[in-house]
């Protein structure tokens, strides 16, 4: 039981590019988040989808799309990559929206030059 | 909206010691509380949740966490711990019924001396 799975773990890009995280989900859950991670400031919500077929706006989705393929995965896209999306993304599932306890991946580190 | 507050940025304790990390947090109502570790390089992995019910909650790995709504506080405690414990701990808060309003705070790192 792999549970949730982020590719790829490593990625470096070039200021201006594009690029995809993919994050698929073998739990069975309905709901999917991403979230980023940087030193002294905890994990913040960039998007999340509450089922399939939806997503909104976390805390911190400028620069950021989304797409929820399917009930199993769940993709950030960072359309024109910026210094400033440097971080650690971390996908994460829960039951459903009122679930209450949140499954992560093992994490996916991007730094942009 | 919640917020979380972990006092202390890095703990240093010897190997067989005693640790407690502290977790305050703000929220109008009853929360749900829990406890993330992360070992370098790794994800997230839950020790302990609290919802209702007894104050004291029992997690993996030997650890435990106590609720105080008077103090607004949700401290990890472990009575000995083991040089594997090394890792940052993640207080969090999920208000209400949705996910995403979680919150987490800024983390603990724990080093363990030998």
């Amino acid at each position: 039981n792999a549970g949730v799975t982020q590719t790829p773990k490593f990625q470096v890009l070039k200021t201006g590019q594009s690029m995809t995280l993919q994050c698929a989900q073998d739990m069975n859950h309905n709901s999917m988040y991403w979230y980023r991670q940087d030193p002294g400031m905890g994990l913040r919500l960039i998007y999340y989808s509450a089922s399939e077929g939806t997503t909104d706006k976390g805390e911190v989705p400028n620069g950021y799309n989304v797409s929820r393929l399917n009930k199993r995965e769940f993709s950030l896209r960072l359309e024109s990559a910026a210094p400033s999306q440097t971080s650690v993304y971390f996908c994460a599932t829960n039951r459903d929206i009122s679930g209450n306890t949140i499954y992560f991946g093992e994490g996916s580190w991007l730094t942009v030059v | 909206a919640q917020s979380v507050t972990q006092p202390d940025i890095h703990i240093t304790v010897s190997e067989g010691a005693s640790l407690e990390l502290r977790c305050n947090y703000s929220y109008g109502a009853t929360p749900y509380l829990f406890w993330y570790v992360q070992s370098p390089g790794q994800g997230l992995q839950l020790l302990l949740k609290y919802f209702s019910g007894d104050t004291l909650v029992q997690g993996i790995k030997g650890f435990e966490a106590e609720f105080k709504r008077s103090q607004s506080s949700f401290n990890l405690r472990k009575p000995s711990v083991h040089w594997s414990d090394a890792a940052e701990y993640f207080c969090a808060v999920g208000a209400g019924n949705y996910g995403q309003n979680f919150v987490f705070g800024p983390g603990t790192r724990l080093s363990v001396l030998p």
